[in-house]
């Protein structure tokens, strides 16, 4: 079935660097969604990119949907402590989300002030 | 307020006593689905529903049951839990099943 992977599984970064994660998925994907998770909490969903090489902005969060729709990234530029979270990138299934999302493993991140 | 309501938070059973973890939305969402959160593994989907009445398995529904009577409800049926049931559960629902999903704030489950 259809997998999806995400790099790197922890980031620790000091407070105002930059923050990427990766995802990749083993087929081609009608759409990518964006969650965040605070610890303790539940997903958050962030943004859905459906448009091969589509960017898109949120303050200072970037999302990108590669060209062959396999692959996607989320950027933060300059973290603040409330950007701490598990981010996770989820493809949907045949039914273009219908049928529910494989998540990846996400991208815990740790913030040192 | 839309949102997503499971219910208990916490709960602590033993092994073989059946349970139910209610779900509800009061957004007229078609589409709901149940996921387990487990360390290292992440969401791994388990059950999951397009309308009232149609229910399929996702990934790892092995052990549980599902049923949709009304659209605004989801409930997750452990008929027999067992001790690999112990996880954090999330249901979610979506307007579309396209253009993201809203979730709850989960139910941790222990079985002993």
């Amino acid at each position: 079935g259809q997998q999806v992977m995400q790099i790197p599984q922890y980031q620790h970064v000091q407070e105002g660097e930059d923050f990427t994660t990766y995802c990749n998925s083993s087929t081609t994907l009608s759409n990518i969604q964006w969650y965040k998770q605070r610890p303790g909490g539940h997903p958050v969903f962030l943004i859905q990119l459906v448009k091969s090489g589509e960017v898109k902005k949120q303050k200072r969060l970037t999302f990108q949907f590669g060209e062959a729709k396999k692959n996607s990234s989320l950027h933060i530029t300059a973290t603040q402590t409330t950007d701490v979270g598990t981010y996770f990138c989820a493809g949907p299934g045949d039914g273009g989300g219908a049928d529910g999302l494989t998540f990846g493993k996400g991208t815990h991140l740790i913030i040192q002030p | 307020e839309a949102q997503v309501t499971q219910n208990p938070r916490y709960l602590i059973t033993v092994t073989g006593k059946k349970l139910t973890v209610t779900c509800s939305q009061n957004m007229n969402h078609e589409y709901m689905s149940w996921y387990r959160q487990d360390p290292g593994l992440g969401l791994r989907q388990i059950y999951y529903s397009m309308n009232v009445e149609v229910t399929d398995k996702g990934d790892v529904p092995e052990g549980y049951k599902v049923s949709r009577k009304e659209k605004r409800n989801f409930p997750l049926i452990l008929e027999s839990p067992s001790p690999n049931q112990t996880s954090l559960y999330f249901c979610a629902s979506s307007l579309k099943g396209f253009g993201g999903y809203t979730f709850g704030s989960g139910t941790r489950l222990t079985v002993v």
